[in-house]
């Protein structure tokens, strides 16, 4: 079934220290995978995007690496900032097409 | 700021209650999806609109209705409220509506049934 998860509810890390969030996925169909950041209080918001036709995609002080031999996705945050405290979703798009399908997020707290 | 505009912010209600949420897309964009995001279930899709037609149907309850008027804005129903449907709702929306399209979500309304 479709079904993305990741694998910590939870991370903290020191501001200026890189940050891992991972993510597991069980639909070997999905092509498309977002990484999304919700601020309390607020919605999701779009941080990156990556096709299964790449492994690796790099953003602002973001990159995303996609692994599908084991169906597994990571966010990667270089120097992580208090600004960067939220909770991490990433999400594939479903077998319909165009709905995202969420895992159950990371909360990434940043400390100074 | 997204751009995408839900109301209201906070709605209170009691269980059998019938109730409605708003949502008005960014300009420009002609797609609208609803999710819901509870502690039980995480952020689930719910339904889809484009142009005023309804496209994708995700775990939407039948208690629960939405429609895209001409003017693109879009109206959640939730009926027979139960107290399972505490939760955010959120409007997203998108261009096109496509499966590459980016959704720009708006703030959400929580919603409390009592």
């Amino acid at each position: 079934g479709e079904n993305v998860g990741l694998h910590l509810p939870t991370l903290s890390v020191q501001e200026g220290d890189n940050s891992i969030i991972n993510c597991a996925y069980s639909n070997s169909a999905s092509d498309y995978f977002i990484w999304y950041k919700q601020e309390s209080g607020k919605g999701p918001q779009f941080i990156i995007d990556i096709r299964s036709n790449m492994d690796k995609r790099q953003g602002q002080r973001v990159t995303v690496l996609l692994n599908k031999t084991v169906k597994h996705l990571s966010l990667q945050i270089a120097a992580t900032q208090p600004g960067d405290s939220a909770v991490y979703f990433c999400a594939e798009r479903s077998q319909a097409g165009t709905a995202l399908i969420f895992g159950k997020g990371t909360t990434l707290s940043v400390s100074s | 700021d997204s751009g995408v505009t839900q109301t209201p912010k906070h709605l209170i209600t009691a269980t059998g209650q019938r109730v409605t949420l708003r949502c008005s897309p960014r300009s420009g964009d002609l797609s609208v999806y609803w999710y819901q995001q509870s502690l039980d279930q995480g952020l689930q899709f719910l339904i889809q609109y484009y142009n005023g037609e309804e496209r994708a149907k995700g775990n939407i309850l039948e208690r629960f209705s939405a429609q895209q008027f001409p003017d693109l804005h879009s109206e959640l129903n939730l009926s027979s409220l139960e107290l399972g449907d505490s939760a955010l709702y959120f409007c997203a929306s998108s261009v096109a509506g496509g499966p590459l399209d980016e959704q720009f979500f708006g703030p959400g309304t929580r919603l409390t049934v009592l």
